[in-house]
């Protein structure tokens, strides 16, 4: 079956340290990944995704993700956090067909303490 | 990036009373349309998928009679709750994917709604 998994329920930093949120996925082909944040009570926003070319992605409010063909990964990167990036982030794959839904991973917490 | 609006996004019910929730997207086409399903700290689950024009493909498990979809333009699509039940209670969040419009990859990217909080009394 086809999946997406995000190992840790939450990933605790210090403001100004970098950050990485996880995830591998289990999709056959070459799938469309995707990072999506959400605030509580709000509906997930777009933060970067990956589709082709370079494996290292850029996205909005300084994230970055790196693909990892061989290990299957799709892991979130800041450089710095913030206190404001705490939020809940979830990867999602798109298999590479026409009109197939997103597959989520069930989520991390990011508490970025000050 | 893309905007998509939901109404409303708060609702109170009674029991055994029908809710329509809409997903609109305001400045690009969305040919399909994605309705999920999330519970307190958990991940979003796929209810169904809704097509322009056709009839929606739900997943296994979500009962199509009670759950009902229409999608019935490229801008708008709704869910509507029957016979509401307290266990119906749940954030539901739909989103969209772009057929053209004024962003480059709208056709890759599913954009989120804001999402709908449903408690059924």
């Amino acid at each position: 079956a086809q999946s997406v998994a995000q190992p840790e329920d939450q990933v605790n930093v210090a403001e100004g340290n970098p950050l990485t949120v996880k995830c591998t996925y289990s999709v056959s082909g070459n799938p469309y990944l995707f990072w999506y944040v959400q605030y509580p009570n709000r509906g997930l926003q777009f933060l970067l995704k990956y589709i082709t070319g370079d494996n290292l992605v850029k996205g909005s409010y300084g994230f970055e993700a790196e693909f990892n063909k061989s290990q299957t990964s799709f892991h979130l990167k800041k450089p710095s956090a913030l206190v404001s990036d705490s939020a809940l982030y979830f990867c999602a794959v798109r298999p590479n067909q026409a009109g197939t839904a997103l597959i989520f991973g069930k989520g991390t917490t990011l508490s970025v303490s000050s | 990036g893309a905007v998509v609006s939901q109404h409303p996004s708060r609702v109170i019910c009674k029991s055994g009373t029908s809710v329509k929730i809409e997903c609109r997207s305001l400045d690009f086409q969305a040919t399909t349309m994605f309705w999920y399903r999330q519970f307190p700290k958990q991940s979003l689950m796929l209810m169904a998928t809704s097509n322009e024009g056709s009839k929606a493909t739900y997943e296994q498990g979500v009962e199509k009679d009670k759950f009902l979809i229409n999608h019935a333009s490229l801008t708008l699509s709704t869910l509507t709750v029957t016979s509401a039940h307290p266990e119906d209670s749940s954030f539901y969040i739909c989103s969209a994917r772009g057929l053209a419009g004024r962003f480059l990859y709208s056709t890759d990217t599913q954009y989120f709604g804001p999402g709908t909080r449903l408690t059924v009394l």
